[in-house]
């Protein structure tokens, strides 16, 4: 069964570091990777999707990157600031099998930037 | 406002009780699914329909039921709630599993249910 870890589980930082956040999975056969933010409360917003192809994604401060064969991602958050703060998640699609297009999801990482 | 709507909001069952979140979307979404998000365990699959009349089992599937008779509609039945079911649901739709590009999936707001 896939399984899906994130690392670390909570992050506080001041405002305008760089930040890593990190995702690691279990099997490799993969469809895609997705990061979502979560805000308190509320239901999850997806910030971006890697393919299996793929190697990065970006999108604006946001840069996300895939290892599959390592079974690795990171996301980098440029120059944070406090509307940031959320839970990051980390998703991976299943590519094969009885599990075909199922997501997998990470416990997520609780981000809070302070002013 | 297009997207996924999820009613109610909150709610409070008594054990034994029984109960229908609703899900509904207007993007002509085929894919639908619904999770549980559990403190410390991350979202867990418990339904999904891949189509209107095609549903199938996630992970989590004891305890729920669910039908497809719409491409809109996707509700998510307990029949005898019990206070393991304490959860926050999240319903989630995409147009195609495997559309590139547009396999992103829309989730709800949430519906938080407490059960005494």
């Amino acid at each position: 069964k896939q399984e899906v870890t994130q690392i670390p589980a909570a992050l506080s930082v001041p405002e305008g570091e760089n930040l890593v956040l990190n995702c690691s999975f279990t099997d490799s056969a993969i469809y895609n990777l997705q990061w979502f933010r979560q805000d308190p409360g509320k239901g999850l917003t997806s910030l971006l999707l890697i393919q299996s192809s793929q190697r990065e994604q970006t999108s604006g401060r946001l840069n996300a990157s895939l290892d599959k064969s390592s079974g690795r991602s990171t996301l980098y958050i440029a120059a944070s600031q406090p509307g940031d703060s959320a839970t990051y998640l980390c998703a991976v699609q299943a590519d094969r099998g009885s599990t075909l297009g199922r997501l997998y999801f990470g416990r997520g990482t609780q981000l809070t930037v302070w002013p | 406002n297009a997207g996924v709507t999820q009613t109610p909001k909150f709610q409070v069952l008594k054990t034994g009780q029984s109960m229908t979140l609703q899900c509904a979307q207007d993007m002509n979404h085929e894919y639908m699914s619904w999770y549980r998000q559990d403190p410390g365990m991350g979202l867990r699959l418990i339904h999904y329909s891949v189509g209107a009349g095609i549903t199938d089992q996630g992970e989590v599937p004891n305890g729920y039921n669910v039908s497809r008779s719409t491409t809109e509609d996707f509700p998510l039945r307990l029949l005898s709630a019990a206070p393991s079911q304490t959860s926050v649901y999240f319903c989630a739709s995409t147009t195609n599993l495997y559309n590139t590009g547009a396999n992103v999936l829309t989730f709800g707001a949430g519906s938080r249910l407490t059960v005494l």
